[in-house]
């Protein structure tokens, strides 16, 4: 069946510009996880959805940052005003139940900010 | 905070041989551990868990064995394949969290 689902899978932006970066978790999967994955390092916690309700939000770095899944399927994480320092693959994980068990990840998004 | 660390970052192996690769974690906390593969460009792959009420766990060519003691975790593939070579990851949870905390990845390389 089809697997997490990311979008788009490369994103080049300018410093300052916004960007969006897109999630489609496996059908029916109720939690929904972003990370963060700097090069050469193990995947960083940003934010956990349970359905529309975002549970956790404590990884995001700033306000810059900003994640919403309004109808409990697809997420979104918008990041405003980039700096260099947001460069990293933007990992999303969906799981079917309401713990963090068995995650199951996408192929990741990778954000360079020039 | 939580810390997740790796013995080695790097690992080369000859086809066919066993393959140990190791994890400390800190949190005595700790609950809930997964090994995930992660190929280049693609997201991390699920291997195998176990939960902290466990002590060895075996899957399909891989065991994951748990020292609550010392707090630390290792993975073993057995008959190392090509296909085998990648980043593997430990991640830990404690048994209220909603994260994983992820250990920095251990290479390793198959060398035919």
């Amino acid at each position: 069946g089809a697997g997490v689902s990311q979008s788009p899978r490369y994103k080049v932006a300018k410093r300052g510009q916004d960007v969006a970066l897109r999630c489609d978790p496996i059908s029916g999967h109720v939690s929904l996880f972003w990370y963060q994955q700097a090069l050469g390092q193990g995947p960083e916690f940003l934010t956990y959805f349970q359905n529309e309700a975002q549970l956790d939000k404590s990884g995001l770095p700033s306000d810059r940052f900003f994640a919403e899944r309004p109808e409990g399927s697809v997420s979104t994480l918008k990041i405003q005003r980039t700096q260099q320092e947001d460069s990293a693959v933007y990992l999303c994980a969906s799981s079917l139940g309401l713990a963090v068990y068995e995650q199951y990840f996408g192929p990741g998004t990778r954000l360079t900010v020039t | 905070g939580e810390s997740v660390g790796l013995h080695l970052p790097t690992l080369s192996v000859q086809e066919g041989d066993n393959s140990i690769i190791n994890c400390a974690y800190s949190n005595s906390a700790s609950d809930y551990f997964i090994w995930y593969k992660q190929e280049s460009g693609k997201g991390p792959q699920f291997i195998i868990d176990i939960r902290s009420n466990m002590d060895k766990r075996q899957g399909q060519r891989v065991t994951v064995l748990l020292n609550k003691t010392v707090k630390h975790l290792s993975l073993q593939i057995a008959a190392t394949q090509p296909g085998d070579s990648a980043v593997y990851f430990c991640a830990e949870t404690p048994d209220t969290g909603n994260q994983f905390y992820f250990g920095t990845g251990t290479s390793l390389t198959v060398i035919p």
